[in-house]
Order: C-alpha cells, then sequence, then structure tokens
C-alpha cells in the first residue's frame, strides 16, 4: 500500500531557528513530490517540487532534498520566521494515467516570535 | 491570470439535502482534480476529469457521489442526500496538462457542513 507519513506530527520553535520536516513513503517508485503550505481555513500553497530525477530543490529559505531510494524527502527551513507558521504538506505522484497526489497528513509548525 | 476559483467557499446543508460545489481551473487549464480533506485526516484523492471526461474515479464512494467537467463551463462534484460524515473541505485542483512532471494548483477549497 503506497503511503506518505510526516514526522513531527507538530513542531514549535524559537524565531530564527533552522529546521528540518521530514516525509517518507513506502513506495520508492515516485515520479514527482511536492511540498505544500497550508494556512487555517485556507487552501494548499505549492512550495516546492521535486521530480524523481533530482536530489533538491530550492526557494528562498526553503530547500527540499529527495532520497527516492530510502523513500525519504525532507523540507529544510532557514532562519525561520512567525510568517512561516502553518501546516506543511508533503504528497507524492507515482504517475500513470492519473498523475493524482498522495498526501501525508501534515507537520503543524508553529514559530514563537 | 486568476487561479483555481472554487464556490462556494462555505455550505451548509441538512441531512438528507444535495451538496453542489463548484471548480473553475485556471485559464488554459484542462485538467481537474478533486480532493477531500476530512477532519484530522490528510487530503485524499476522489476523482480526476478532464473536459468531458472521467479519467479516475477510484478515490470517489461509490454511491451519492458524482464529478462533471463539462465542455464549457465550471467542474461539479455533487453529493445526493448528505450525511455528517460528508462534512469535510473539498479541494479542487488544476493542471495544464496530464502527465508525470505537471504541477497541480490548488483552490482555496469548500468547506461543507452537514447538520
Amino acid at each position: 500500500k503506497q503511503e506518505v507519513t510526516q514526522i513531527p506530527a507538530a513542531l514549535s520553535v524559537p524565531e530564527g531557528e533552522n529546521l528540518v520536516l521530514n516525509c517518507s513513503f513506502t513506495d520508492s517508485a515516485i515520479y514527482n513530490l511536492q511540498w505544500f503550505r497550508q494556512d487555517p481555513g485556507k487552501g494548499l500553497t505549492s512550495l516546492l517540487l521535486i521530480q524523481s530525477s533530482q536530489r533538491e530543490q530550492t526557494s528562498g529559505r526553503l530547500n527540499a532534498s529527495l532520497d527516492k531510494s530510502s523513500g525519504r524527502s525532507t523540507l529544510y527551513i532557514a532562519a525561520s520566521q512567525p510568517g512561516d507558521s502553518a501546516t506543511y504538506l508533503c504528497a507524492v505522484s507515482y504517475g500513470g494515467a492519473t498523475n493524482k497526489l498522495i498526501f501525508g497528513t501534515g507537520t503543524l509548525l508553529a514559530v514563537q516570535p | 491570470n486568476a487561479g483555481v476559483m472554487q464556490n462556494p467557499r462555505h455550505l451548509v446543508r441538512r441531512r438528507g439535502q444535495e451538496a453542489r460545489l463548484r471548480c473553475s481551473p485556471m485559464k488554459g487549464h484542462s485538467h481537474v482534480y478533486w480532493y477531500r480533506q476530512l477532519p484530522e485526516e490528510g487530503l485524499k484523492f476522489m476523482v480526476y476529469l478532464q473536459k468531458e471526461n472521467i479519467i479516475d474515479e477510484s478515490g470517489m464512494p461509490k454511491e451519492r457521489f458524482s464529478a462533471e467537467f463539462p465542455k464549457e463551463g465550471p467542474s461539479i462534484l455533487r453529493i445526493q442526500q448528505v450525511v455528517r460524515g460528508d462534512s469535510a473541505a473539498y479541494f479542487c485542483a488544476s493542471s495544464p496538462a496530464g502527465g508525470f512532471f505537471v504541477e497541480q494548483f490548488f483552490g482555496p477549497g469548500t468547506r461543507l457542513t452537514v447538520l
């Protein structure tokens, strides 16, 4: 069964800290992996998309890495800010005719000022 | 270029009524996905449609749920005879094409509450 797990479920850090969010997937035959941000009561904002052939992607203070063989991805946030507080979701696609996304349950991040 | 639009943003229905959720994809996008987020659970895929075609409905409950994406107009997710367990956030995503490396863009969601 294809499952995605995110650890930790919740994280609270003081402003300015660097932090790492983890995502693991049971079936390593993914085509791509996306990291999203979800604010309370809002939709999903795509942060980074990593294709299966890539090892990492960077956008500003965010860096996502992918180790396909071990079934893991990490999202690194540098110099965290209170505005980074949100739920971070990891999702994988196994391609096929649908390219549907399989989501983890997310990590709720709180950055304390 | 407007993003994915969903309406209504909030919908309240009584048990037994029908719910209709609308999704207008981004301009130029012809592929639509529907996902459901139950309370305290992750998002789950429901259905994938292209214009006038349902490509994959493997995540849709067998009864009461249907989806369409007509040649003209928004995609509609229809839930007949709603029950309390249908209360959830329903998200629509669109992409410009199919394929493995095409990013999906999400709308703000419709939050359905069944009384």
